[in-house]
């Protein structure tokens, strides 16, 4: 069964540092791996995907890494402003095809707050 | 990307009474999936819904306690029925999108008393 971790639970940092949150799976036979951030109050909003068969994506001031092999995945957050604060959640993506590989598993997400 | 509205977006719900869920999708998709985010959990899976076809459940989760309608390819419907506190949670409605992107609702949060 797929456990999905990720350190920290919360952080709290100045405002323009950079940053850097981890994710951590049990299973590397994953699909894909995605990143998203969680406002309070409000639903998910996708980040970043990385397949499986890459190691990196970049958006912006975001860059997401992976590494299949060790079950790794890093979000890096450069220059961090006050409304980087949310939740952030990664999620493995078992398989394709089958509706049971499609759904996500979800790790307990780093609690981000920048401050000003 | 894909647009997902989801209703109520809030509600505040009496012990015993039943709720229904609506998801809508601007587009045609085969899958929908239906998550459950209890207060400072995160999101665990419920069901997945298939046009044409009864939804799969998830462990622990049974069609009784959580009935789902798939009428068409842009509709969806999750019931929460005889609710207790315990249900009190943010109910999630997710599609697959372009790029094998998985996209969510902004969600519907529940209240039982």
């Amino acid at each position: 069964k797929q456990e999905v971790t990720q350190i920290p639970a919360a952080l709290s940092v100045p405002e323009g540092e950079n940053l850097v949150l981890n994710c951590s799976f049990t299973d590397s036979a994953i699909y894909n791996l995605q990143w998203f951030r969680q406002d309070p109050g409000k639903g998910l909003t996708s980040l970043l995907l990385i397949q499986s068969s890459q190691r990196e994506q970049t958006s912006g001031r975001l860059n997401a890494s992976l590494d299949k092999s060790s079950g790794r995945s890093t979000l890096y957050i450069a220059a961090s402003q006050p409304g980087d604060s949310a939740t952030y959640l990664c999620a493995v993506r078992q398989g394709r095809g089958h509706q049971g590989a499609q759904k996500l598993v979800f790790g307990q997400g780093t609690r981000l707050t920048i401050n000003p | 990307s894909a647009v997902i509205s989801q209703k109520p977006s809030r509600d505040i719900c009496q012990r015993g009474t039943s709720l229904t869920i609506q998801c809508q999708v601007d587009s045609q998709v085969t899958m929908m999936f239906w998550y459950r985010q209890q207060p400072g959990q995160s999101l665990t899976l419920i069901a997945t819904a298939n046009q044409g076809s009864e939804a799969t459940y998830e462990s622990g989760f049974v069609i009784d306690k959580f009935p789902i309608s798939r009428p068409n390819l842009t509709f969806s419907t999750l019931t929460v029925s005889n609710m207790s506190p315990e249900d009190s949670s943010i109910y999630l409605c997710s599609v697959g999108g372009p790029g094998n992107t998985i996209y969510f609702g902004e969600g519907s949060w529940l209240t039982v008393v």
